[in-house]
């Protein structure tokens, strides 16, 4: 039972180079989320989407890009690194809206990202 | 809009000795609260929950967390910790009917040391 599988683990990156954080899910989950972690600071949101074809603005997208093409796969895009994206990234998706109680948000690993 | 404030960014404690810890809410609508819970290299995954009735809800492993609207907490509480509570927790709140939107805390950093 796979859950949610975020690649890769580790990066580094340059500054003003692009990457492409991966995230699948085997969970027939609508909704899909990215967040991003930096200590002391809790998680914020970056962009979601509630099914295939859609996607929204979270609390913090400047920088960053996404696209849902499929249920299973929710690829997030930087395309200029900067040092202020320097983070640790998360990927989670639930069924239904997390927030409703209904369904549990189900959380990846993480990317640990480090721009210099 | 709706806040969490988790007052302790931070909270050692021995062994077996009880730990509560703190999360207060703003909201001008009804609320859902959450509690989850990261261990080391993790993702986080739900503890708890409240929607409604009983204000005293209760995880698996021995956590409990009670509402207290009047006060506006949530506060998270364990009679007596295990190193393997060792973990990041962070309260969560959702708005009812306004999207639902889930805004999370900045966690407490529980270590539970020998």
């Amino acid at each position: 039972n796979a859950g949610v599988t975020q690649t890769p683990k580790f990066r580094i990156l340059k500054i003003g180079q692009s990457m492409t954080l991966q995230c699948t899910q085997d969970m027939n989950h609508n909704y899909m989320y990215w967040y991003r972690q930096d200590p002391g600071m809790g998680l914020k949101l970056i962009y979601y989407s509630v099914g295939a074809g859609i996607t929204d603005k979270g609390e913090v997208p400047n920088g960053y890009n996404v696209s849902r093409s499929t249920t299973e796969d929710f690829p997030l895009r930087l395309e200029l690194a900067a040092p202020s994206q320097t983070s640790v990234y998360f990927c989670a998706s639930s069924g239904k809206n997390s927030g409703t109680g209904e369904s549990p948000l189900h959380f990846g690993n993480g990317t640990r990202l480090t721009v210099t | 809009a709706q806040s969490v404030t988790q007052l302790d960014s931070q909270v050692p404690v021995f062994e077996e000795a009880p730990v509560e810890l703190r999360c207060n809410y703003s909201s001008s609508v009804s609320v859902y609260l959450f509690w989850y819970v990261q261990y080391p290299n993790q993702g986080l995954q739900l503890l708890l929950k409240y929607l409604s009735g009983s204000t005293l809800v209760e995880s698996i492993n021995g956590f409990e967390a009670e509402f207290n609207k009047s006060q506006t907490s949530f506060h998270l509480r364990k009679p007596s910790v295990h190193i393997s509570d060792t973990a990041e927790y962070f309260c969560a709140v959702s708005d009812v009917g306004s999207n639902y939107k889930l805004t999370f805390g900045k966690g407490t950093l529980l270590t539970v040391n020998p």
